[in-house]
Order: C-alpha cells, then structure tokens, then sequence
C-alpha cells in the first residue's frame, strides 16, 4: 500500500535559522497539503500543491511538490518563535480517506 | 460560514466506563467527517470516517466507534475505555464530493483515561 514518511521527526533550531522538512511518498500522489498545529492546539491548513514541480511560498514559508509528485517539502526562511509546532503533510488526494504524515516537530530556541 | 464544534473538550473517564464525543458542523451540507486521535507528541491516526449519514468507514479496529444520525452530526463511542484509549481526539471535515479538500479541525477533546 501507500506509504508516506515525513522527515525529521523532530527539529531544533535557533531562531534565525532555516528549516525544511519532507514528505516522500512510494506512489505517486495526486495533491499534497500542508497543516501546522501549534503545541495544544488543532491543526491548521496551511497550503495545498497541485500540479507537478509546484511551488508555492507564504511569506517566510516556501512549498514544494516534486516533479514526480512523489515528494513535497516545507521549508521556513530565517525561523521565529512563532513558528514553533508541528507540520503535518496530507495526501489524502482522489479519496476520502485522508491520512497525515507523522508530522515534524520544530522548536525554535530565541 | 462554516463552523465545527466539538465538545466536551477536556474528560477524565476511568478504565472500563463509556464514552460519548460529539461534534458538529454548520453552514455546509453533506460534508465529509473524520475522527482522528494523537497521543501525546505523536502524529494524527485516522479513525473514522464517513461520507453520509450512516456510512462509517473505519480505519483501525479497536474498541471505538463512530456514528452519524444526522448529515452534520458525528460521535465518537466506546462501551468499555482502555488505557491506551488516552489522547486527544479531532473532529474534522471537508466539502464532501471534493476528494482531497482541505480538511477543518475542531479544537479536539483531550481524554484521559484512569
């Protein structure tokens, strides 16, 4: 079956540094999402790619969907304490069965 | 526009007791629905899900269920709570017919159990 991993699991940073982390599929996906949820609160949508070599940026945040659309990647330009939490990816694509990746944990020390 | 509610958001059950979590939608009709579950510092497991009254789709066999008597209705159930049953629960939905939509997240409920 399909299998997602994201990568790390978990990040520390010191604020003012650069942040990435990946989502890599074994199948090919048809649409990735990317959510944030900040520590004790829900997740949150942040952006959804699409179309093959996509990218999307969000202020300090850029996205990425791989040619093959097999791989995805969130990176963070220059980190702040806000941006502290964990960041899912979603591939639940042409179904209704939508499934996170394991998230990635980023901690941000000021 | 479209809100989730989901209730209640903090429950302390003992080993072997029921339970009942249940959420809402407003200002969509026939939404998709999901229930999913994270232990502490872990990721989002999907439960349930349904795309209709009464259709539930389960994911992972275990001693939760999930029901939806109404189009914007979804509970979540269990007859007999299990230790590992602790963790924070997440409603959600999406447009429903839209495969790959995003997904709305209700401020989940925090149980532990005793």
């Amino acid at each position: 079956g399909q299998q997602v991993m994201q990568i790390p699991q978990y990040q520390h940073v010191q604020e003012g540094e650069d942040f990435t982390t990946y989502c890599n599929s074994s199948t090919t996906l048809s649409n990735i999402q990317w959510y944030k949820q900040r520590p004790g609160g829900h997740p949150v949508f942040l952006i959804q790619l699409v179309k093959s070599g996509e990218v999307k940026k969000q202020k300090r945040l850029t996205f990425q969907f791989g040619e093959a659309k097999k791989n995805s990647s969130l990176h963070i330009t220059a980190t702040q304490t806000t941006d502290v939490g964990t960041y899912f990816c979603n591939y639940g694509g042409a179904t209704n069965k939508l499934i996170f990746g394991t998230g990635t944990l980023l901690a941000v020390q000021p | 526009s479209q809100t989730i509610h989901q209730w209640p958001a903090t429950l302390v059950q003992p080993v072997g007791s029921p339970l009942s979590l249940e959420c809402t939608v407003e200002g969509t009709s026939n939404p998709n629905l999901y229930w999913y579950r994270q232990a502490a510092g872990r990721g989002l497991q999907l439960l349930f899900y349904s795309v209709g009254i009464g259709q539930i789709s389960s994911e992972v066999p275990q001693n939760l269920s999930a029901s939806r008597p109404q189009d914007r209705q979804f509970i979540l159930s269990s007859k007999k709570l299990l230790l590992s049953d602790s963790g924070f629960y997440l409603c959600a939905w999406s447009i429903g017919g839209h495969p790959g939509n995003t997904i709305y997240f209700g401020e989940g409920s925090w149980l532990t159990v005793v």
